[in-house]
């Protein structure tokens, strides 16, 4: 049974602060994706990475996809609240098997 | 990426009534999910919505309490029945692949008094 771990859990920081959370697969995945779920919203997709090592940008967020396809990390440089929210990593389990979903983290930035 | 709509929002309901939540799509899908996410809890899918044919639910969900619709390809209602507090969550629909990206609704969130 493949495990996904996202840490950590909770995080709270003051705005302009940088921060990385962290996505562990128990298995090497196919490719990857970083949703943002805001309270009351449902989840919006980020990014999906696919080629190991592979770095992606969208504004102020970084998100990096590990040589050995088990992890990625999201790195958001000079946080504002409008990051608040749950940051989700489902891998692609592809073959038509059901997404994995982790716990997330969840992000609180305060002004 | 399609957008997706879904009514209503929120809802407090009594136990042992039903609630039928509807989710609507501005592009014909082929595949459609239904999702529950419980306080404090990860998403847990509920069941796939085929078109043409009954719905193909996961482990530990059945069609009598989560009767499912998908009339055509851009429509799907989920109803929760005989609810009880325990069925308080946010109910999602999503389309896209299975196991590959999907794109979600708004979200329901019901509260069971």
């Amino acid at each position: 049974t493949q495990l996904l771990e996202q840490s950590p859990q909770f995080l709270s920081i003051q705005e302009g602060e940088n921060l990385t959370v962290y996505c562990n697969s128990s298995s090497v995945v196919s490719s990857l994706q970083w949703y943002r779920q805001e309270p009351g919203e449902g989840p919006v997709l980020l990014v999906t990475v696919v080629t190991g090592g592979e770095v992606k940008k969208l504004k102020r967020l970084t998100f990096q996809f590990g040589d050995a396809r088990k992890d990625s990390s999201l790195h958001i440089t000079a946080a504002q609240p409008g990051d608040t929210g749950l940051y989700l990593c489902p891998p692609n389990a592809g073959n038509n098997r059901k997404l994995i979903w982790g716990l997330g983290t969840s992000l609180a930035v305060n002004p | 990426s399609a957008v997706i709509s879904q009514k209503p929002s929120r809802d407090i309901c009594q136990r042992g009534t039903s609630l039928t939540i509807q989710c609507q799509v501005d592009s014909q899908v082929t595949m459609m999910f239904w999702y529950r996410q419980q306080p404090g809890q990860s998403l847990t899918l509920i069941a796939t919505a085929n078109q043409g044919s009954e719905a193909t639910y996961e482990s530990g969900f059945v069609i009598d309490k989560f009767p499912i619709s998908r009339p055509n390809l851009t429509f799907s209602t989920l109803t929760v029945s005989n609810m009880s507090p325990e069925d308080s969550s946010i109910y999602l629909c999503s389309v896209g692949r299975q196991g590959e990206t999907q794109y979600f609704g708004p979200g329901t969130r019901l509260l069971v008094l």
